[in-house]
């Protein structure tokens, strides 16, 4: 079984650009989640996505947007990048069940100069 | 606004002994309760969780505590182990709601 990859490991942009982040879930699970863990901080919700819709978002404004496609994979896309958006992006999958764990990639580690 | 906190943000324990993590919540309409464990390059994975209806859940060495009337949970580690040397989160979330709200996380480090 096939955990949750993400990709790229790591990149740097500028501020202005913008930033594709992707996610393919664990087979099975067709919730996929998106956290941004700045320095020293604990995962802060940036939204959810199940069956191809937002599901639940959390304080972020509108630049940060997503996709997720029908074999249940998932795209976080950053607009307008600003310093303060380098950090940790983690996405976790679960199953249909909202209420049990989630299971987490190992994150896309973004820094904006 | 922070809704969760962990209040310490390191725990040095000796090998054997019990590892005691504590976390603090504001939102009284959490009902969920998670702990991650997080190590360096990884994602978090889980741990244990518990629900609002029980005031304790054990798995192995692990025990979750509930306390609802001052909206504080603890971990305990029993006996700890060099191999439990990582972050660990707590989260919480709302009855039926997706999001889970993470405090920012104790880094335990087992001594041999």
């Amino acid at each position: 079984e096939t955990g949750v990859t993400q990709s790229p490991t790591h990149l740097i942009k500028t501020r202005g650009q913008q930033v594709t982040l992707r996610c393919s879930s664990q087979s099975g699970h067709n919730t996929v989640s998106w956290y941004q863990q700045a320095l020293g901080q604990g995962p802060q919700f940036i939204f959810q996505y199940y069956r191809e819709e937002e599901n639940g978002r959390g304080n972020f404004p509108p630049r940060f947007s997503g996709l997720q496609f029908p074999n249940y994979s998932s795209e976080l896309n950053v607009n307008a990048l600003e310093l303060d958006d380098s950090a940790l992006y983690l996405c976790a999958s679960s199953p249909l069940s909202q209420r049990g764990e989630q299971f987490f990639g190992p994150g896309t580690r973004l820094t904006v100069l | 606004d922070q809704q969760v906190k962990q209040n310490s943000p390191s725990l040095s324990v000796q090998e054997g002994r019990i590892s005691i993590l504590n976390c603090d919540y504001t939102n009284s309409m959490f009902d969920y309760f998670l702990w991650y464990k997080k190590y360096p390059a990884e994602g978090p994975t889980f741990l244990i969780s518990i629900s609002s209806i029980k005031d304790k859940n054990e798995d192995g060495r692990f025990t979750v505590f509930l306390n609802k009337s001052a909206k504080h949970l603890s971990l305990h580690i029993v006996p700890s182990q060099p191999g439990d040397s990582a972050v660990y989160f707590c989260a919480a979330s709302v009855l039926a709601g997706n999001q889970f709200y993470f405090g920012t996380g104790t880094s335990l480090t087992v001594i041999p």
